[in-house]
């Protein structure tokens, strides 16, 4: 069974860099796509990006400046890197696994919440 | 990009009453997955390609729709079904979630 683990600071200052790691077991990364979503504070959802099977990526147009995502396939992580955040990055940050056809967002890590606050 | 659109915000239901959730979306989307969330815990898919229930949902739940409209249903409320349920479309980039509509029990 697949499982998903976040990981990262839950505070970050304004105008730094979060960072995040999510350690997969039980999956290869080297399948599907691996990426990142985020909830905010009042429960919208936004994806913000995917590493897929590759190494290729596809981000959201609106944070296309500011993200990074990459991976460590001997470790079977993926990482999320967000340059430049204010106090609307303050959100719960998941990651989560892609895939199949129809594509489905079929397994989910807990979340982590990340602050940023100075 | 594809706004996804759910209503209600929030529902209150009786048990055993029947109960719909609705996502349009502003372009013609192929298909539409549906999430669970309850408090605290991560979201789980619950719905997929539109109509198919994922592993261990029960079966009062449904799905249907089709190009800019679609639905979650549930045909007899039971109060383990309380949470919130987004819809989630992966047609077009970029991904787009609806906003949510929050389930609450009668």
């Amino acid at each position: 069974e697949v499982q998903l683990q976040e990981s990262g600071p839950g505070l970050v200052k304004p105008s730094q860099s979060l960072s995040l790691t999510c350690s997969v077991t039980g999956y290869s990364i080297t399948s599907n796509y691996w990426g990142w979503i985020r909830k905010f504070p009042g429960n919208k959802m936004e994806w913000m990006g995917y590493i897929s099977y590759s190494g290729s990526t596809s981000y959201n147009p609106s944070l296309k400046s500011r993200i990074s995502i990459t991976r460590d396939t001997s470790k079977n992580q993926f990482f999320l890197q967000l340059n430049s955040v204010t106090t609307e990055d303050t959100a719960t940050y998941y990651c989560a696994r892609s895939g199949g056809y129809p594509r489905v967002m079929d397994a989910w890590g807990q979340g982590a919440s990340v602050t940023v606050s100075s | 990009e594809i706004v996804l659109t759910q209503s209600p915000t929030t529902m209150a239901a009786s048990p055993g009453e029947k109960v719909t959730l609705n996502c349009l979306a502003s372009s013609s989307v192929s298909y539409m997955n549906w999430y669970q969330q309850k408090s605290g815990a991560s979201p789980k898919l619950w719905i997929y390609g539109t109509s198919n229930l994922a592993s261990g949902v029960p079966n009062r739940f449904s799905g249907s729709g089709s190009g800019t409209s679609y639905s979650l249903t549930i045909s007899s409320m039971e109060a383990e079904d309380v949470a919130t349920y987004y819809c989630l479309q992966l047609s077009s980039y970029p991904w787009t979630f609806g906003g949510g509509t929050k389930l609450e029990l009668k």
